[in-house]
């Protein structure tokens, strides 16, 4: 069965500075995988995906992710963080496009002025 | 842009009532989930359909939720009775069979008292 474990329950930042949320996944097969933003009071937003072609995934708003399947990472990035990214981060695993995704327990963003 | 359509926002019940949620898929898609969203567990899977077909609903307790989709355009999750730690945000969500990634509505607060 596959899971994701993600590091860190919540993670506060500078603004302007380097965001690095971490996702880590356990999966028998080839993973399919992708980040969702929450805000508040919202539904899930996708973020990006992973679906087994490039390693290095671009997303909305300025984030990416990097696909590492020896170190089973799947860690989101951003060069710069904006007051606006201030969200609920969840990382998900799948184990083809057809079956549910299964989420991590999300990662709470803060960004300080 | 498409959207998924849940109704109510918020509910607010005493235990022991039926509650009923309502979800608008967005049109084309034929697979549609229910997620619960709580503090203590995260994201979890309730049910899935395909093509209107239940396809996992192993997530639900069966005693007292039930999920259904009538037609296309409609998806409903069931509780009765209701119980306080059904207390919870419940999220729909729906796909294109491949087409990784989902669209998630807003939800629905439930609050049973």
């Amino acid at each position: 069965a596959q899971s994701v474990t993600q590091l860190g329950s919540h993670v506060s930042v500078s603004e302007g500075a380097l965001v690095l949320l971490r996702c880590n996944y356990s999966s028998s097969v080839p993973p399919y995988l992708f980040w969702y933003v929450q805000y508040p009071n919202q539904g899930l937003q996708l973020l990006l995906k992973y679906t087994s072609a490039a390693t290095l995934v671009k997303g909305i708003n300025g984030f990416e992710a990097e696909f590492k399947k020896s170190e089973t990472s799947f860690h989101l990035t951003k060069p710069s963080a904006h007051m606006s990214d201030a969200a609920e981060y969840f990382c998900a695993v799948s184990d083809s496009g057809n079956t549910p995704l299964v989420f991590g327990k999300g990662t709470r963003l803060s960004v300080i002025a | 842009d498409a959207r998924v359509t849940q109704t109510p926002r918020h509910k607010v019940t005493e235990m022991g009532q039926e509650v009923t949620m309502r979800c608008q898929p967005i049109l084309g898609h034929n697979t549609v989930f229910w997620y619960r969203q709580t503090m203590m567990q995260g994201l979890e899977l309730l049910a899935y359909f395909r093509n209107r077909a239940p396809l996992d609903d192993s997530g639900m307790p069966k005693d007292r939720f039930s999920a259904e989709m009538p037609d296309a355009t409609l998806a409903t999750l069931k509780i009765q009775p209701s119980e306080p730690r059904d207390s919870a945000v419940y999220f729909c969500a729906s796909a294109l069979q491949g087409n990784y990634g989902y669209t998630f509505g807003s939800g629905t607060r439930l609050t049973v008292v």
